[in-house]
């Protein structure tokens, strides 16, 4: 148990569909992140978020919306989603958002396999 | 800019009998951090080792220790002792002081057979 859980853990939606993923970590840390894993492909840092402001948003596009209403709690929310946008969704969390000045790591949830149909 | 590369997609390992997984790296930083992170099929990706590139001394834990070779930019997990338990995928990925962000490999499926 690392403390990062998220909901749903499967999702199957269509392209009209509208849906949301949620992620809450008890770990006290104040940034938090949304990677997109595909596979045979590296882990993309999608959005990073650091005391509720969103610090990094890597060309994701517009059709995911992520929403960071407090430290503890990573939502991101899906709308006309496409069939390559089929991917696990892994959140994460560290103390700070300085990892390397900070000697910190990630600390992973167990994502949430989406299909988009 | 940083890439990681994980040459094994797969491999696979009889217990008890030790693996060694590769990963090498590219950057033209001197500083940063490298680690191995362990995703079993129920998905919870787990940090397993992490070096800090200042440090010459390879890093242990356990069972798993990793052989870090700057100059060459090699950072390989070494497993002894495999388990049924190790069964899992493998991502080594590497943290840049410069940007701060986590660069991951495609990953290592390793499997243990009993």
């Amino acid at each position: 148990e690392t403390g990062v859980t998220q909901t749903p853990r499967h999702l199957v939606m269509g392209m009209t569909n509208k849906k949301s993923l949620k992620c809450e970590q008890h770990l006290g840390h104040n940034a938090m992140y949304w990677y997109k894993q595909s596979a045979k492909k590296p882990l993309e840092l999608m959005f990073v978020y650091s005391l509720e402001e969103r610090v990094e948003n890597n060309s994701v596009p517009s059709r995911f919306s992520p929403e960071c209403p407090n430290s503890s709690h990573l939502f991101l929310h899906l709308h006309t989603l496409q069939p390559e946008d089929s991917a696990l969704y892994l959140c994460a969390s560290s103390q700070v958002v300085t990892l390397a000045s900070s000697a910190d790591t990630q600390y992973f949830g167990p994502g949430t396999r989406l299909t988009v149909l | 800019a940083q890439t990681v590369t994980q040459s094994q997609p797969e491999m696979s390992v009889q217990e008890a009998e030790t693996v060694t997984l590769s990963c090498t790296y590219d950057t033209s930083e001197n500083n940063y951090y490298l680690f191995w992170y362990k995703q079993p099929p129920s998905r919870q990706m787990i940090l397993v080792i992490r070096q800090e590139a200042y440090k010459q001394q390879n890093a242990t834990e356990n069972r798993f220790s990793v052989n870090f070779q700057k100059a060459a930019k090699s950072f390989s997990l070494k497993i002894s002792d495999s388990q049924l338990g190790d069964t899992a995928m493998y991502f080594c990925a590497f943290l840049s002081y410069n940007t701060d962000k986590l660069i991951f490999g495609t990953g290592t499926r390793l499997q243990v057979f009993p």
